[in-house]
């Protein structure tokens, strides 16, 4: 059964920094692409960050390019999220999900795992 | 990019009802890129439809996609109450990658 577990969501301050991880089991991960999707409090979901399975090419939406870099271990099938220059609007929860195929355009995203908490506040 | 609309924002029906979801894009696509999601209160969203018509594992036959172009439906037949929840649309074929804001299909 396929398993993604997220961590390293916590309270942080605007301007902050965070590291995200998400740790998966259940699947054969290097052949795997991998997103992160983002839910603010009462509000709908947000395409955050995607990785492809060969770590080479990643995607951004707008709203974190050049703030938030998206990584991967295929050796420990990790998947992480670092996150600057934090600001309010960044307050969601964070959900890890796995790709059905290797690129993170053209195929669908399938497992989600139970997200992690962000809140960037003074 | 592709801006997914949904309608309604949220449809009340009665358990045994047919529910009818709308997603629609402010351009044409590939139906092949469109997915919808069920999300309940307190979880995380979970694959109902890809390819715009293909029912993810354990979702009954009740459930069903359709649509091309830029018009795309869900449909709920013979509602249970397990079926009440937020539906998404979401599209993966064109950067970037967007999700329509939800529909929520409450008891009556």
């Amino acid at each position: 059964e396929v398993h993604l577990v997220e961590s390293g969501g916590v309270l942080v301050q605007p301007g902050g920094s965070l590291i995200l991880s998400c740790s998966a089991s259940g699947f054969t991960f290097s052949y795997h692409a991998m997103h992160w999707v983002r839910q603010p409090p009462g509000k709908g979901l947000e395409y955050v960050s995607g990785i492809g399975s060969g770590r080479g090419s990643t995607y951004y939406a707008d709203s974190v390019r050049a703030r938030f870099n998206i990584s991967r271990d295929n050796s420990i099938n990790m998947v992480y999220l670092q996150m600057t220059s934090l600001r309010a609007e960044d307050t969601a929860v964070y959900y890890c999900v796995k790709g059905s195929e290797n690129y993170f355009l053209y195929y669908h995203m399938d497992v989600w795992g139970k997200g992690t908490t962000v809140t960037v506040s003074s | 990019e592709i801006v997914l609309t949904q309608s309604p924002g949220t449809l009340s029906l009665s358990p045994g009802e047919t529910a009818t979801l709308s997603c629609r894009a402010s351009q044409l696509f590939d139906s092949s890129y469109l997915a919808w999601y069920q999300q309940k209160p307190g979880q995380a969203p979970r694959l109902l439809i890809y390819g715009a018509s293909s029912r993810a594992t354990g979702f009954p036959d009740r459930f069903s996609g359709s649509g091309s172009g830029s018009d795309f439906t869900l449909t709920i037949n013979r509602l249970e109450p397990e079926d009440f929840a937020v539906y998404y649309c979401h599209q993966y074929g064109s950067s970037p990658i967007t999700f329509g804001q939800g529909t929520r299909l409450e008891i009556k």
